[in-house]
């Protein structure tokens, strides 16, 4: 059991570059996230999966697109990388709908943008 | 939405003495409260969480407080020890068709030995 699984664990993009980010869960969990996080500022939220074949804005989506490609699978794409979106990314995954539990984190990426 | 305030953002205490930070929230329809330790370099993992029907838990030395009234909850740290040094989170979560979670901007705990 694996839980959250995210790759790249490092990555470097020049400005202007695209990439997408890879999340599966093992879980059979109804929700993905996906999170940036910057000093100082916590956790954000960029978008989020209630459940497959939802997807829906978080607090901080510009400049990123997402892809629900079944339960399992949840991805993050930068299609025109900037220096701002140098930060570290986490994917996570719940139960969701009436079940309140825990988020179950992936462990990471750092991305650079240069 | 919902907001929610964390403090201190570090703190710093003996090795054995006791370590308290707290949380605030906006939104009585928050109904879970979980609480996340972050390592160096790893990711957030869960270390104790409260519902809104209950106002205290304890695990070992660790133990949450809530106050739904006042909105806001704690988390305490007793006899702390050296691997408790982390970035501690806590979250205001409320139900739906996906969790809504709101983070706080963390605590940084350092425990001197």
């Amino acid at each position: 059991n694996a839980g959250v699984t995210q790759t790249p664990k490092f990555q470097v993009l020049k400005t202007g570059q695209s990439m997408t980010l890879q999340c599966a869960q093992d879980m059979n969990h109804n929700s993905m996230y996906w999170y940036r996080q910057d000093p100082g500022m916590g956790l954000r939220l960029i978008y989020y999966s209630a459940s497959e074949g939802t997807t829906d804005k978080g607090e901080v989506p510009n400049g990123y697109n997402v892809s629900r490609l079944n339960k399992r699978e949840f991805s993050l794409r930068l299609e025109s990388a900037a220096p701002s979106q140098t930060s570290v990314y986490f994917c996570a995954s719940s139960e969701g709908g009436a079940s309140v539990t825990e988020a179950f984190f992936g462990q990471g990426t750092r991305l650079t943008v240069v | 939405g919902e907001n929610v305030e964390q403090h201190p953002s570090t703190l710093s205490v003996q090795e054995g003495d006791s370590a308290v930070i707290k949380c605030t929230y906006s939104d009585s329809a928050s109904n879970y409260f979980p609480w996340y330790k972050q390592e160096l370099g790893k990711r957030p993992q869960l270390i104790i969480d409260i519902r809104s029907n209950v106002g205290e838990k304890k695990d070992q030395r660790i133990a949450v407080t809530l106050n739904k009234t006042a909105k806001h909850f704690s988390l305490h740290i007793t006899e702390t020890q050296p691997e408790d040094s982390a970035v501690y989170f806590c979250a205001a979560t409320q139900s739906g068709g996906y969790q809504k979670v709101t983070f706080g901007t963390g605590t940084k705990l350092q425990v001197i030995p």
